[in-house]
């Protein structure tokens, strides 16, 4: 099995609600990431989670609120969004942080937000 | 950041041709992988090569790695219609971020596959 499951696929929110998106692996990956994706770019590093231990913030703004409740899931929570924060979130997992292909990442199909 | 170049930003061709896409990166590298995105959906895992490899093969795809250059190419030869993707590179930096999982992707070539 090597999915990356990811739900809601689909998310329309408004400014002032709270919402979280879920991402799950039965890989045994240790290691899990968010990215956000907005249309025609790359993927941008939000998150990095190694061992259930936060790793990485990329200077993410507090209202996006990751948590790792145990080692196949990972959630991300969203409070008070901005429409500029509309885009596509991608989570991943790999078996580790560092070593030839431990850290070839799986991704999930993402969740489509829009915030209005 | 996005350290990688990626040209052309856009290649259109027609089924059975080769497609080749270009990255260009600014660091010291453990490896290069490369992932194909179709549209609004994940990233798919393709390929990695090793900073002391020259060439990788896998079915239809051909990687090549330049460190001196830093810069990588794909080639995806016969190509078919459902090859129509974005195609990203992505780098792990050797120093610094070498060992934080963080992969650093490239712009992105999107290439359409015309039956």
């Amino acid at each position: 099995d090597t999915e990356v499951t990811q739900t809601p696929k689909h998310l329309v929110m408004g400014m002032t609600n709270k919402k979280s998106l879920k991402c799950e692996q039965h890989m045994g990956h240790r290691a899990m990431y968010w990215y956000k994706q907005k249309a025609k770019k790359p993927p941008e590093l939000m998150f990095v989670y190694s061992y259930e231990k936060l790793s990485i913030n990329e200077s993410v703004p507090s209202r996006f609120s990751p948590e790792c409740p145990n080692s196949s899931l990972l959630n991300l929570h969203l409070h008070a969004l901005q429409p500029e924060d509309s885009a596509l979130y991608l989570c991943a997992s790999s078996q580790g942080l560092a070593g030839i292909a431990k850290n070839i990442q799986y991704f999930g199909a993402g969740t489509r937000l829009s915030v209005l | 950041s996005q350290q990688g170049e990626e040209d052309p930003q856009a290649l259109s061709i027609q089924e059975g041709e080769n497609a080749t896409m270009n990255c260009s990166y600014k660091t010291s590298i453990n490896n290069l992988q490369w992932y194909r995105q179709n549209s609004g959906r994940g990233l798919v895992h393709l390929i990695l090569i090793r900073s002391n490899e020259r060439e990788k093969h896998s079915g239809r795809l051909r990687v090549t790695l330049d460190t001196s250059k830093k810069s990588s190419s794909l080639l995806i030869t016969a190509s078919r219609a459902a090859d129509t993707a974005s195609y990203f590179c992505a780098t792990d930096s050797l120093y610094g971020s070498g060992n934080t999982g963080k992969l650093i992707f490239g712009q992105g070539t999107t290439l359409q596959v015309k039956p």
